[in-house]
């Protein structure tokens, strides 16, 4: 089945560094991945689309600036959090969606997540 | 754009017994509504999924009922077991709009207990 990883599973940095977290489909190509962000026991909150070879959509109320996604090619897709402060401090999955399945394309399936701390 | 509404947002059952979570959409165009299960710190597991098409879908203890005309759809968990204990969402998306990324709209999750 699709199989979607995340890197690092685990972050910890100091406040005003910028950390760069990597979403790959490992067995399927993604022309489209989807970042959210994670309040403990909170619902998943679609931060932007990430499209493969064009600028990312991002939801109202998350600044571009700040959370900058780059998606260079069919299986990778990366969300850098600039200048991070700890209010950053949050678990971050993506989710990535199979276009060439014969089944429900509208699919997605999620990473494992990465849970960042900003000090 | 699209709200979807869930309730309960906790739920204790005995083991054996059944579970119902459900939810509500706003949206008269959203077409596919996908169940996820998310246990504490993993990643959100799909685990059962319904287009627009059908009224019901069903996968071993799993079912999944949709209304559109009320516009809310429905997760039935039979036969509970310790290992069903997680958090389920709902949610809802017009599939197979170019351009939009078919972005999926979650609602705000129940937590389950099966309890022994």
């Amino acid at each position: 089945g699709a199989v979607v990883s995340q890197h690092p599973s685990r972050v910890i940095c100091k406040s005003g560094t910028s950390v760069k977290i990597e979403c790959r489909s490992l067995d399927f190509q993604a022309t489209t991945m989807f970042w959210y962000r994670q309040f403990p026991k909170k619902s998943l909150m679609l931060m932007a689309t990430s499209n493969e070879g064009s600028k990312a959509t991002y939801e109202q109320g998350v600044e571009k600036d700040k959370f900058l996604i780059n998606h260079a090619s069919l299986t990778l897709s990366t969300l850098t959090v600039t200048s991070a402060h700890p209010e950053d401090s949050s678990f971050y999955i993506c989710s990535a969606r199979d276009l060439a399945a014969s089944g429900v394309q509208e699919t997605q399936y999620f990473g494992p997540g990465t849970r960042l701390l900003v000090l | 754009g699209e709200n979807v509404e869930q309730h309960p947002s906790t739920l204790s059952v005995q083991e054996g017994d059944s579970a119902v979570i459900k939810c509500t959409y706003s949206d008269s165009a959203s077409n596919y509504f996908p169940w996820y299960k998310q246990e504490l710190g993993k990643r959100p597991q799909l685990i059962i999924d319904i287009r627009s098409n059908v009224g019901e879908k069903k996968d071993q203890r799993i079912a999944v009922t949709l209304n559109k005309t009320a516009k809310h759809f429905s997760l039935h968990i039979t036969e509970t077991q310790p290992e069903d204990s997680a958090v389920y969402f709902c949610a809802a998306t017009r599939a197979g709009v170019t351009g939009g990324g078919n972005k999926l709209t979650f609602g705000t999750g129940t937590q389950l207990k099966v309890e022994l």
